[in-house]
């Protein structure tokens, strides 16, 4: 357990569907992330969260909506996906400290499937 | 560009010492990770380096080369519970995470 929770941990859902993925940490940490893992490919960082606020968008296509209601939680909002977009869906948190690197916690994953 | 490289995959026996290589190419540098992923699970934290030099962790060690943008991770007495995935991971001037693709290791009785 690395304090990080992620549901559900397998969907699978087809491409007109609307369906959502809720991260909590219970570590206190000021920063969330959501990660897209492939199969051999390198994390691919989606979106952070620092302080509630939106701090990054790896150019996401609009089918991602992400969403962080407070400093616990995180939501990824999908809809219309691709079968590309099938994949492990990582997410992370961490104590963001001003002109420090910091470890990063990860949830389990979903595992996505999109028909 | 940002580039992480490290080998697809390794094989090791049990009992040995492998040595998984790192080489990054990043817009500044503010550090170097390396995680653990078992299949189906979280990625977990195993060392940090920002200077040059061996830190070392039990059966695992981590080294790391600024000036050669080179990293890599000792794991000794290898077990069969090691058979994961490693991750190497540099953070840039943005102190943002680059990641490479992981090395699977598999480790043989």
């Amino acid at each position: 357990e690395t304090g990080v929770t992620q549901t559900p941990r397998h969907l699978v859902m087809g491409m007109t569907n609307k369906k959502s993925l809720k991260c909590e940490q219970h570590l206190g940490h000021n920063a969330m992330y959501w990660y897209k893992q492939s199969a051999k490919k390198p994390l691919e960082l989606m979106f952070v969260y620092n302080f509630k606020e939106q701090t990054e968008n790896n150019s996401v296509p609009s089918r991602f909506s992400p969403e962080c209601p407070n400093s616990s939680h995180l939501f990824l909002h999908l809809h219309t996906l691709q079968p590309e977009d099938s994949a492990l869906y990582l997410c992370a948190s961490s104590q963001e400290v001003a002109g420090s690197s910091y470890e990063q916690y990860f949830g389990p994953g979903t595992r996505l499937t999109v028909t | 560009g940002q580039n992480i490289d490290q080998p697809t995959e390794m094989t090791a026996t049990e009992g040995a010492i492998v040595q998984i290589n790192c080489t990054y190419q990043t817009s500044g540098f503010n550090g170097l990770f390396w995680y653990q992923q078992h299949a189906g699970e979280a990625p977990t934290f195993l060392s940090y380096n920002v200077l040059d030099g061996l830190e070392e962790k039990g059966r695992f060690s981590s080294f790391l080369s600024r000036s050669k943008g080179y990293s890599y991770l000792l794991l000794k007495e290898l077990q069969m519970k090691d058979s994961a995935s490693y991750l190497c991971a540099a953070s840039d001037s943005n102190y943002q995470l680059i990641w490479g693709a992981g090395t699977k290791l598999i480790i043989k009785p």
